[in-house]
């Protein structure tokens, strides 16, 4: 249990356009997801916390507008990278964190679990 | 604010060797800390937690790490090494509001 997906795990797009990256729990419901940020060899960064039914928040120094958070429902988060550039290639993984107390098969109250990840690359 | 540290940017070791993985932490009030490993283009997997409780905290793939309360401390252990289990580990704390700050990250060389 606990799974959750990213969709895609990687794409390659040209300087200029936009993409959009999906985080979805599988078999739970979140109402609070997370998007990371990680260069190569590096640690994850915090970027923003996506609550469902509200606006995200976002940590310093990220930019909301363009990275564009949506998280329509209690298992999709969505994460906009617009008018991507070069600098913005990285790795990016998303955590759902799990909804409720005395959840069957779940005994970690307020644990994140983490996506895959999707690796960008903006040429 | 908090903060974690991982000392080590890598750890190598041979197969079968036990195998340490050090993280120091700061702060305030009482730490919820993690360790996760990540595996090449691959998101974070869950290793073990402290919580509260023993100090001594028993994870995934025979995997433990010791809560040292004085010495801020929760190094990551394994007794005996594979070389699978060569990949880049992660130390965090929790704050109150659920928010995961991470370590820099150790990468582990677990060598035949």
């Amino acid at each position: 249990g606990a799974v959750v997906s990213q969709h895609p795990s990687w794409v390659i797009c040209k300087s200029g356009t936009s993409v959009k990256i999906e985080c979805r729990s599988l078999d739970f419901q979140a109402t609070t997801m997370f998007w990371y940020r990680q260069f190569p060899k590096q640690s994850l960064m915090l970027m923003a916390t996506s609550n469902e039914g509200s606006k995200a928040t976002y940590e310093q120094g990220v930019e909301k507008d363009k990275f564009l958070i949506n998280h329509a429902s209690l298992t999709l988060s969505t994460l906009t990278v617009t008018s991507a550039h070069p600098e913005d290639s990285s790795f990016y993984i998303c955590s759902a964190r799990v909804l409720g107390t005395g959840k069957p098969g779940y005994s970690s109250y307020n644990e994140q679990f983490f996506g895959p990840g999707t690796r960008l690359t903006v040429l | 604010a908090q903060s974690v540290a991982q000392p080590e940017d890598q750890v190598n070791v041979a197969e079968g060797n036990p195998l340490t993985v050090k993280c120091t932490y700061s702060v305030s009030g009482n730490p919820y800390l993690f360790w996760y490993v990540q595996y090449p283009n691959r998101g974070l997997q869950f290793l073990l937690k402290y919580i509260t409780g023993d100090n001594l905290v028993k994870g995934s793939y025979g995997f433990e790490a010791e809560f040292n309360k004085s010495q801020t401390s929760f190094h990551l252990k394994k007794p005996s090494a594979l070389v699978s289990d060569s990949a880049l580990y992660f130390c965090a704390v929790r704050n109150s509001w659920g928010k995961l700050q991470f370590g820099a990250g150790t990468q582990v060389v677990v060598t035949p």
